[in-house]
């Protein structure tokens, strides 16, 4: 099982569709995580750490779940700039160790 | 700089020649990343420095792969004798750390093509 899984996609939605993305983590001992994205032949940006109490950029919402290891994005009102791949990023920390995983990435393609 | 910087941004070399990478991040951030995506994958990790600490070198696929940082801001990757299957972009990040909201900041990468 991979440390960080992620809905495979891709999606495909309608322009102001609203689409929802899901990633799971293994180890429970994971402390900060990030939604990234991910434009064609560029380097991944961030776009919004994932709080504990869950938190709101815009029409971008971010939720955490320790309960159940997972964290969700979810997109309102989508544009088409919004195409783009979305990674899900976890930071486990451990002794003195930190590491971080990326999720391989959900492909999302938004339609006029 | 603004931003975490990389260089060169673009190399090509003939296999078998030792290539060097260089990754200069934000001022101040102490825990530095070295990534490579290969066209269309997902991100593989390489190696991690935090501070003073001992690198983690988890991700290194071989020990052809060898990175340092000095002075705990310029990384260097290396990869020695290079080969075809190295040909991917090599991505640096850096972070203030790893506590909650503290995100990571990519440079634009270096595209490796082994010929």
């Amino acid at each position: 099982r991979k440390e960080v899984e992620q809905d495979p996609g891709p999606f495909n939605v309608p322009e102001g569709a609203t689409v929802a993305f899901n990633c799971t983590y293994s180890n429970s001992a994971s402390q900060s995580f990030f939604w990234y994205r991910q434009d064609c032949r560029k380097e991944p940006k961030l776009l919004m750490s994932v709080y504990s109490s869950g938190n709101e950029d815009g029409r971008f919402t971010a939720q955490l779940n320790r309960a159940s290891q997972y964290i969700s994005l979810l997109i309102r009102d989508s544009k088409l700039s919004d195409s783009a791949t979305y990674l899900c990023v976890v930071n486990t920390r451990q002794s003195s160790a930190s590491k971080i995983i990326f999720g391989s990435g959900t492909r999302l393609s938004i339609r006029p | 700089g603004a931003g975490v910087s990389q260089s060169p941004s673009n190399k090509v070399t003939e296999k078998g020649k030792d290539v060097e990478l260089r990754c200069d991040p934000i001022s101040g951030h102490t825990a530095l990343y070295w990534y490579r995506q290969s066209l269309g994958q997902g991100l593989e990790f390489l190696i991690y420095f935090q501070g003073n600490s001992a690198p983690d070198k988890s991700g290194l696929p071989s020990d052809r792969f060898s990175a340092e940082r000095t002075g705990g801001s310029v990384s260097t990757l290396t990869i020695q004798r290079t080969q075809q299957e190295d040909s991917a972009v090599y991505l640096c990040a850096s972070s203030l750390g790893d506590r909650e909201g503290y995100g990571y900041t990519f440079g634009s990468g270096t595209r490796l093509t082994v010929v």
